[in-house]
């Protein structure tokens, strides 16, 4: 059974970078042909797909156009990790974020964990 | 980008019922590439359905998807205590991927 569990800072001070590693137990990243996604939540609002990284050793990327310009996801596949990085951040990248398996639909999950952007 | 609007917003049933869910999508994104997810208070989204019509893994028979198109439903056939929660559809046939803005079914 793959889990997915974030980690990373739940404090976040506005123009500065978010940064969140998700670590997948119970396989490995690099196991057959998948992407892994993440995915935002603020708070009583919608869902909204950030973007993924393939898990060969090309990494490729795609991410939301609305966030391009900011974010940049990587793999680390010794430590079965991918990581977001989401640069100049204000009060409106506050939410949940998860991390997924997939690109087109996402059937793993993690638990999600709160980013607060304040100073 | 896709826009997926859901309908109703909030949607009020007793256990036992009938609920029928819907999403419509701004334009066609090809075949029918719409998933369906279940969301429970401070627990991730949970994958239900796939290809518009195929339930995931473990998902009871109960919940079934099925349109084409720009028109997609999400139907429970009796609902369970459990049952009540957030619904998101999702398309996954034109990037970016976009979510529905989603619909609360509550008990009545």
């Amino acid at each position: 059974q793959v889990q997915l569990q974030e980690s990373g800072p739940g404090l976040v001070k506005p123009s500065q970078t978010l940064s969140l590693t998700c670590t997948v137990s119970g396989g490995s990243i690099s196991s057959g042909n998948y992407f892994w996604s993440w995915i935002r939540q603020p708070a009583g609002e919608g869902l909204e797909w950030i973007g993924r990284i393939y898990n060969s050793g090309s990494g490729s990327t795609n991410y939301n156009p609305s966030l391009k310009s900011r974010v940049t996801i990587s793999v680390d596949t010794s430590k079965n990790q991918f990581s977001l990085k989401l640069t100049s951040v204000t009060a409106a990248d506050t939410a949940v974020y998860y991390c997924a398996r997939g690109s087109a639909y996402f059937d793993y999950w993690g638990q999600g964990t709160l980013v607060t952007v304040s100073s | 980008e896709i826009v997926l609007t859901q309908s109703p917003g909030t949607l009020s049933l007793s256990p036992g019922e009938r609920a029928t869910l819907s999403c419509r999508a701004s334009q066609s994104f090809g075949s029918n590439y719409l998933a369906w997810y279940q969301q429970k208070p401070g627990q991730a989204p949970r994958l239900l359905i796939y290809g518009a019509s195929s339930r995931a893994t473990g998902i009871p028979d109960t919940f079934s998807g099925s349109g084409s198109g720009t028109d997609f439903t999400l139907t429970i056939s009796r609902l369970e205590p459990e049952d009540f929660a957030v619904y998101y559809c999702q398309q996954y046939g034109s990037s970016p991927r976009t979510f529905g803005q989603g619909t609360k079914l509550e008990i009545k």
